[in-house]
């Protein structure tokens, strides 16, 4: 079973709505990372969220941490065509070392229609 | 600052062939991992390597699979004896320590 879950599977919106899409996890995290990845292209890295942090801001971008329910939430506001792409989260592991050893969900995609 | 670069973009290997991916990271990154995306999948982990070391290979098949990230040169994952379901997008990542990492734009494989 996937240990991140992204719902819903696709989201289609209009240019100016808000987007929200979620992620869920099983075992305990040390950081929780959002990236968006463009057709046929590689992932850009979108925020970083530690496990002790509740709710970071970056741009149009919201994200918040619930770590009791084991999820997260992505908030684009003010959608862009151009955001138009997939969007995973991915989860590394708790301990005293975190390296690059991520697991990744299935991703959102996200279509925004101009 | 050149990101983390990978060639062959793209691949098509016959079946029974080799496939050899090149990964360069970072200028200044030592650690280099490799992910592996199928077709409407996330990624997967396969490994984690600093110069000359496997760190961790946990994700990596048993057999045909190998990585490498020697003391000069890319990473490189090698692939042998190739079968359709090796079709997919591999990625390379690098981190400067052992943070954040950043991807590189992916080859994708395919095997006919």
């Amino acid at each position: 079973s996937q240990q991140g879950e992204e719902d819903p599977q696709a989201l289609s919106i209009q240019e100016g709505e808000n987007a929200t899409m979620n992620c869920s996890y099983k075992t305990s995290i040390n950081n929780l990372q959002w990236y968006r990845q463009n057709s046929g292209r590689g992932l850009v890295h979108l925020i970083l969220i530690r496990s002790n942090e509740r709710e970071k801001h970056s741009g149009r971008l919201r994200v918040t941490l619930d770590t009791s329910k084991k999820s997260s939430s992505l908030l684009i506001t003010a959608s862009r065509a151009a955001d138009t792409a997939s969007y995973f989260c991915a989860t590394d592991p708790p301990g005293g070392t975190s390296y690059g050893k991520l697991t990744f969900g299935q991703g959102t995609i996200l279509t925004v229609h101009p | 600052n050149a990101g983390v670069m990978q060639n062959p973009r793209h691949l098509v290997r016959r079946r029974g062939q080799e496939a050899r991916l090149r990964c360069s990271p970072m200028k200044g990154h030592s650690h280099v991992y490799w992910y592996r995306q199928l077709p409407e999948e996330g990624l997967k982990f396969m490994v984690y390597l600093q110069k000359e070391n496997i760190i961790d290979e946990s994700g990596m098949p048993k057999e045909r699979f190998s990585a490498e990230f020697p003391k000069e040169g890319p990473s490189i994952l090698r692939i042998q004896q190739v079968v359709r379901g090796d079709s997919a997008a591999y990625f390379c990542a690098s981190s400067p320590t052992e943070n954040t990492i950043y991807f590189g734009e992916g080859s994708w494989l395919t095997v006919v």
